[in-house]
Protein backbone atom coordinates (compact mmCIF):
# COMPACT_ATOMS: atom_id res chain seq x y z
CA UNK A 1 0.00 0.00 0.00
CA UNK A 2 1.74 3.25 -1.11
CA UNK A 3 1.74 6.19 1.48
CA UNK A 4 1.84 9.77 0.14
CA UNK A 5 3.66 10.34 -2.65
CA UNK A 6 5.39 13.58 -3.79
CA UNK A 7 7.69 14.92 -6.68
CA UNK A 8 10.26 16.32 -7.61
CA UNK A 9 12.31 15.75 -4.72
CA UNK A 10 14.15 18.83 -5.28
CA UNK A 11 13.79 21.97 -7.41
CA UNK A 12 15.45 25.31 -8.01
CA UNK A 13 14.31 28.34 -9.37
CA UNK A 14 14.85 31.39 -10.20
CA UNK A 15 12.88 34.50 -9.33
CA UNK A 16 9.76 35.01 -11.96
CA UNK A 17 9.15 31.36 -12.75
CA UNK A 18 6.45 29.15 -12.20
CA UNK A 19 6.61 25.90 -11.10
CA UNK A 20 4.42 23.03 -10.95
CA UNK A 21 4.10 20.49 -7.73
CA UNK A 22 2.48 16.89 -7.71
CA UNK A 23 1.07 14.40 -5.08
CA UNK A 24 -0.67 11.21 -4.95
CA UNK A 25 -2.42 10.68 -2.50
CA UNK A 26 -2.58 7.26 -0.12
CA UNK A 27 -4.61 4.57 -1.22
CA UNK A 28 -8.16 4.48 -0.20
CA UNK A 29 -7.61 9.20 0.23
CA UNK A 30 -9.95 10.98 -1.85
CA UNK A 31 -8.67 14.48 0.03
CA UNK A 32 -5.43 16.72 -0.83
CA UNK A 33 -4.07 19.46 1.18
CA UNK A 34 -1.12 21.58 0.42
CA UNK A 35 1.12 23.24 3.04
CA UNK A 36 3.93 25.19 3.10
CA UNK A 37 6.69 24.96 5.33
CA UNK A 38 9.43 27.69 5.47
CA UNK A 39 12.68 26.70 7.52
CA UNK A 40 12.56 26.18 10.91
CA UNK A 41 8.52 26.85 11.16
CA UNK A 42 5.43 24.70 11.38
CA UNK A 43 3.21 23.68 8.25
CA UNK A 44 1.51 26.85 7.18
CA UNK A 45 -2.16 25.68 5.14
CA UNK A 46 -2.12 26.44 1.72
CA UNK A 47 -5.30 25.19 0.05
CA UNK A 48 -7.60 21.70 0.01
CA UNK A 49 -9.04 19.97 -2.70
CA UNK A 50 -11.95 17.74 -2.84
CA UNK A 51 -13.89 16.32 -5.57
CA UNK A 52 -11.43 18.02 -7.67
CA UNK A 53 -12.55 21.32 -6.20
CA UNK A 54 -10.74 24.02 -3.94
CA UNK A 55 -12.70 23.91 -0.65
CA UNK A 56 -10.90 26.18 1.14
CA UNK A 57 -7.87 28.13 1.07
CA UNK A 58 -5.37 29.73 3.43
CA UNK A 59 -3.47 33.33 3.48
CA UNK A 60 -1.60 32.69 0.60
CA UNK A 61 -2.18 35.19 -2.22
CA UNK A 62 -3.23 33.94 -5.85
CA UNK A 63 -0.47 33.52 -7.24
CA UNK A 64 -0.86 29.91 -5.64
CA UNK A 65 -3.31 27.86 -7.64
CA UNK A 66 -3.94 24.04 -7.63
CA UNK A 67 -6.16 21.95 -9.52
CA UNK A 68 -7.29 17.68 -8.40
CA UNK A 69 -7.38 15.16 -11.19
CA UNK A 70 -10.21 12.63 -11.36
CA UNK A 71 -7.70 10.01 -10.14
CA UNK A 72 -7.42 11.97 -6.56
CA UNK A 73 -3.74 13.16 -7.98
CA UNK A 74 -3.21 16.70 -7.19
CA UNK A 75 -0.81 19.58 -8.69
CA UNK A 76 0.11 22.70 -6.88
CA UNK A 77 1.03 25.83 -8.92
CA UNK A 78 3.24 28.94 -7.93
CA UNK A 79 3.38 31.67 -10.15
CA UNK A 80 6.22 34.37 -10.78
CA UNK A 81 8.40 32.99 -7.65
CA UNK A 82 9.82 35.43 -5.35
CA UNK A 83 12.77 34.52 -2.85
CA UNK A 84 10.28 33.99 -0.06
CA UNK A 85 8.67 31.05 -1.50
CA UNK A 86 11.81 29.18 -1.33
CA UNK A 87 10.07 26.63 1.43
CA UNK A 88 9.37 22.56 1.70
CA UNK A 89 5.97 22.26 0.17
CA UNK A 90 3.86 19.42 1.67
CA UNK A 91 0.65 17.82 0.89
CA UNK A 92 -1.24 15.73 3.10
CA UNK A 93 -4.00 13.48 1.95
CA UNK A 94 -7.09 12.35 3.90
CA UNK A 95 -10.19 10.42 3.61
CA UNK A 96 -13.79 12.55 3.42
CA UNK A 97 -16.07 10.06 4.38
CA UNK A 98 -14.29 7.52 6.74
CA UNK A 99 -10.94 9.62 8.80
CA UNK A 100 -9.90 12.49 9.57
CA UNK A 101 -6.38 11.75 10.06
CA UNK A 102 -3.96 13.23 7.54
CA UNK A 103 -0.97 11.53 6.46
CA UNK A 104 2.12 13.65 4.75
CA UNK A 105 4.20 12.93 1.50
CA UNK A 106 7.98 13.44 1.79
CA UNK A 107 7.88 17.24 0.77
CA UNK A 108 9.36 19.17 -2.43
CA UNK A 109 12.29 21.43 -1.06
CA UNK A 110 11.66 24.10 -3.44
CA UNK A 111 14.80 26.84 -3.61
CA UNK A 112 14.05 30.83 -5.62
CA UNK A 113 17.38 32.48 -6.16
CA UNK B 1 -7.52 34.51 14.12
CA UNK B 2 -6.82 31.17 14.36
CA UNK B 3 -3.21 30.55 16.50
CA UNK B 4 -1.55 27.60 18.16
CA UNK B 5 0.95 28.76 20.65
CA UNK B 6 3.86 26.11 21.19
CA UNK B 7 6.22 25.98 24.34
CA UNK B 8 9.15 25.35 24.96
CA UNK B 9 10.58 25.65 21.39
CA UNK B 10 13.90 23.57 22.80
CA UNK B 11 13.54 20.23 25.10
CA UNK B 12 16.85 18.66 25.99
CA UNK B 13 16.60 16.03 28.49
CA UNK B 14 18.54 13.49 29.66
CA UNK B 15 17.74 9.45 28.84
CA UNK B 16 15.01 7.88 30.63
CA UNK B 17 13.32 10.99 31.77
CA UNK B 18 9.91 12.42 30.68
CA UNK B 19 9.33 15.33 28.24
CA UNK B 20 6.24 17.48 28.09
CA UNK B 21 5.54 19.75 25.08
CA UNK B 22 2.29 22.56 25.47
CA UNK B 23 0.18 24.05 23.26
CA UNK B 24 -2.91 26.94 23.35
CA UNK B 25 -5.05 27.04 20.37
CA UNK B 26 -7.56 29.98 20.26
CA UNK B 27 -10.17 28.74 17.84
CA UNK B 28 -13.25 27.56 19.90
CA UNK B 29 -14.44 25.38 17.47
CA UNK B 30 -11.38 23.48 17.26
CA UNK B 31 -11.98 19.67 18.18
CA UNK B 32 -9.52 17.97 16.92
CA UNK B 33 -5.54 17.92 18.24
CA UNK B 34 -2.85 15.58 16.59
CA UNK B 35 0.56 15.69 17.15
CA UNK B 36 3.52 15.09 14.28
CA UNK B 37 7.12 14.01 15.01
CA UNK B 38 9.46 15.78 12.17
CA UNK B 39 13.19 13.90 11.83
CA UNK B 40 15.45 16.41 9.82
CA UNK B 41 14.70 15.85 6.70
CA UNK B 42 11.68 13.83 6.61
CA UNK B 43 8.26 14.22 6.50
CA UNK B 44 5.70 15.26 9.77
CA UNK B 45 4.32 11.96 10.87
CA UNK B 46 1.21 11.39 13.12
CA UNK B 47 1.75 9.71 16.30
CA UNK B 48 -0.90 10.31 18.64
CA UNK B 49 -4.04 12.73 18.50
CA UNK B 50 -7.07 13.44 20.66
CA UNK B 51 -10.75 14.64 19.77
CA UNK B 52 -12.06 17.56 21.99
CA UNK B 53 -14.77 14.77 23.59
CA UNK B 54 -11.55 12.91 24.97
CA UNK B 55 -9.77 14.60 28.03
CA UNK B 56 -6.46 12.16 27.78
CA UNK B 57 -5.41 9.20 25.22
CA UNK B 58 -2.57 7.44 25.60
CA UNK B 59 -0.56 4.85 23.18
CA UNK B 60 2.82 2.76 24.94
CA UNK B 61 4.96 5.93 25.90
CA UNK B 62 3.42 9.64 24.43
CA UNK B 63 -0.29 10.62 26.40
CA UNK B 64 -1.99 13.62 25.01
CA UNK B 65 -4.12 15.79 27.73
CA UNK B 66 -6.55 17.93 26.81
CA UNK B 67 -7.95 20.84 28.80
CA UNK B 68 -10.66 22.33 26.49
CA UNK B 69 -12.03 25.24 29.04
CA UNK B 70 -8.60 26.27 29.02
CA UNK B 71 -7.68 25.81 25.44
CA UNK B 72 -4.47 23.96 26.09
CA UNK B 73 -3.53 20.59 25.02
CA UNK B 74 0.16 19.22 26.15
CA UNK B 75 2.19 15.92 24.87
CA UNK B 76 3.90 13.47 27.37
CA UNK B 77 6.80 11.28 26.18
CA UNK B 78 8.05 8.87 29.23
CA UNK B 79 11.32 7.08 29.17
CA UNK B 80 12.41 8.71 26.62
CA UNK B 81 14.86 7.52 24.11
CA UNK B 82 17.79 8.79 22.20
CA UNK B 83 15.28 8.07 18.76
CA UNK B 84 12.32 10.07 20.22
CA UNK B 85 14.89 13.30 19.12
CA UNK B 86 12.92 15.23 16.56
CA UNK B 87 10.75 18.64 16.25
CA UNK B 88 7.31 17.94 17.45
CA UNK B 89 4.52 19.63 16.01
CA UNK B 90 0.85 20.27 17.44
CA UNK B 91 -2.01 21.32 15.29
CA UNK B 92 -5.50 22.28 15.83
CA UNK B 93 -8.47 21.36 13.29
CA UNK B 94 -12.36 22.05 13.30
CA UNK B 95 -13.41 18.20 11.88
CA UNK B 96 -16.18 18.65 9.76
CA UNK B 97 -14.93 21.98 7.66
CA UNK B 98 -12.03 21.37 6.02
CA UNK B 99 -10.10 20.03 8.44
CA UNK B 100 -7.14 21.92 7.47
CA UNK B 101 -4.57 21.75 10.01
CA UNK B 102 -3.21 25.20 12.29
CA UNK B 103 0.58 24.09 13.38
CA UNK B 104 2.01 25.09 16.22
CA UNK B 105 6.16 26.71 15.69
CA UNK B 106 7.32 22.91 16.89
CA UNK B 107 9.67 21.67 19.96
CA UNK B 108 12.90 20.54 18.95
CA UNK B 109 13.50 18.02 21.35
CA UNK B 110 17.06 16.19 22.60
CA UNK B 111 17.01 12.89 24.57
CA UNK B 112 20.90 12.97 25.61
CA UNK B 113 22.13 8.99 26.33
Amino acid sequence: DAGVTQSPTHLIKTRGQQVTLRCSPKSGHDTVSWYQQALGQGPQFIFQYYEEEERQRGNFPDRFSGHQFPNYSSELNVNALLLGDSALYLCASSSAGHSYEQYFGPGTRLTVT
Amino acid sequence: GENVEQHPSTLSVQEGDSAVIKCTYSDSASNYFPWYKQELGKRPQLIIDIRSNVGEKKDQRIAVTLNKTAKHFSLHITETQPEDSAVYFCAASELGATNKLIFGTGTLLAVQP
